[in-house]
């Protein structure tokens, strides 16, 4: 069965500073991997997709994740954090083998002071 | 523009009183999904449908019907509400199984 885990409900970061946001997952084959943030009020944003290739991402807002098939994560990194990248982030996980099935993460919010 | 539109955004019903949130996307996708988030437990799909006339169940369907007659639109059927299925309900639509795109969201109270 698919799962995806997010280890911490909340990760707090000063401004300028690094921020990771942790994200495990398991599932059988091969993994499509997904980062979605959530503003208030507001539906689901894509951040950046892992499917074949580099293990590397980058995506939207500066933001990049490394896939890592060992350990099964897929970790939300981005060099200096803004206080606008203030949200809730999503992991997902879902495989293209017939079928669309789409598994979250309970999300993980990220706190940045100024 | 390209967007998934939601209707309606906040409904409030009562116990047993059939509904429908419709969902419409003007991107030609195939994929469609529909989703309920409630704290602490994410999003969990609850129906989705890979082109007309396919649809298949996710994690939480119990409750819900769907019908997909027309690329376009995937609407969520509520038969007989109960107060369990309050939450805030997304669609989403995607090309292939890639990056979905998602709706505003329907924030869905049953009394």
């Amino acid at each position: 069965a698919q799962s995806v885990a997010q280890p911490e409900d909340q990760v707090n970061v000063a401004e300028g500073n690094p921020l990771t946001v942790k994200c495990t997952y398991s599932v059988s084959g091969n993994p499509y991997l997904f980062w979605y943030v959530q503003y208030p009020n507001r539906g689901l944003q894509f951040l950046l997709k892992y499917i074949t290739g580099d293990n590397l991402v980058k995506g939207s807002y500066g933001f990049e994740a490394e896939f890592n098939k060992s350990q099964t994560s897929f970790h939300l990194k981005k060099p200096s954090a803004l206080v606008s990248d203030s949200a809730l982030y999503f992991c997902a996980v879902s495989r293209n083998t017939g079928g669309f099935k789409t598994i979250f993460g309970a999300g993980t919010r990220l706190f940045v002071k100024a | 523009e390209a967007q998934v539109t939601q209707n309606p955004r906040y409904l409030i019903t009562v116990t047993g009183k059939k509904l429908t949130v419709t969902c419409s996307q003007n991107m030609n996708h195939e994929y469609m999904s529909w989703y309920r988030q409630d704290p602490g437990l994410g999003l969990r799909q609850i129906y989705y449908s890979m082109n007309v006339e396919v649809t298949d169940k996710g994690d939480v369907p119990e409750g819900y019907k769907v019908s997909r007659k027309e690329k376009r639109n995937f609407p969520l059927i509520l038969e007989s509400p109960s107060p369990n299925q309050t939450s805030l309900y997304f669609c989403a639509s995607s090309f292939s199984s890639y990056e979905q795109y998602f709706g505003p969201g329907t924030r869905l109270t049953v009394t």
